[in-house]
């Protein structure tokens, strides 16, 4: 148990679907970030919240909107998705956003999109 | 272009014997490495970490060692055991930036009995 709960674990979705997936920490952490592992890639940065700001977005589609309604809770709506949106979707959070910190990461939501 | 790379994309070890997983890395201002751990259906999970100061940091079974002018570091688990099995992250960042952790692509290790 890493004190970060990602639901739901397991999701597949149709192209014209909107869902949104949810990441609850229980540290007591200020960062926030998604992660996506596609098959066969390295982990994939998409959004950072710093203290419920949004610090960077790595040109991630519009298709994916994050929101970070206080530093506890994150989420990743989705909506009109493609096949190749499919990955395990993380959810970490660490003390700071800064270099050399610790990330620490939930179970991950497996994605389908069809 | 990869920044951090792992080239050995699976590793099989017999139990009781030294694991070396191998890391490269290619930008020079990066000066914090993790391992993370990840098994199936679980986030990965922090293993052991070491700054760009010391060239080995202990924890037990595992040993990181950083090569600086070669920009590589290695995981050394020993004894290796099977529930070591699982997908090795390699991770980078640079301290004195908000620099955020760049990975690899992982090594499945196995352990067999």
């Amino acid at each position: 148990e890493t004190g970060v709960t990602q639901t739901p674990r397991h999701l597949v979705m149709g192209m014209t679907n909107k869902k949104s997936l949810k990441c609850e920490q229980h540290l007591g952490h200020n960062a926030m970030y998604w992660y996506k592992q596609s098959a066969k890639k390295p982990l994939e940065l998409m959004f950072v919240y710093s203290l419920e700001e949004r610090v960077e977005n790595n040109s991630v589609p519009s298709r994916f909107s994050p929101e970070c309604p206080n530093s506890s809770h994150l989420f990743l709506h989705l909506h009109t998705l493609q096949p190749e949106d499919s990955a395990l979707y993380l959810c970490a959070s660490s003390q700071e956003k800064r270099g050399g910190e610790k990330l620490f990461f939930g179970s991950g939501t497996q994605l389908s999109v069809l | 272009d990869q920044q951090v790379k792992q080239n050995s994309p699976s590793l099989s070890v017999q139990e009781g014997r030294i694991s070396i997983l191998n890391c490269d890395y290619t930008n020079s201002m990066f000066d914090y490495f993790l391992w993370y751990k990840k098994y199936p259906a679980e986030g990965p999970t922090f293993l052991i970490s070491i700054s760009s100061i010391k060239d080995k940091n202990e924890d037990g079974r595992f040993t990181v060692f950083l090569n600086k002018s070669a920009k590589h570091l290695s995981l050394h688990i020993v004894p290796s055991q099977p529930g070591d099995s699982a997908v090795y992250f390699c991770a980078a960042s640079a301290m004195g930036s908000q620099g955020n952790l760049i990975f690899g692509k992982g090594t499945k290790l196995s352990v067999k009995p």
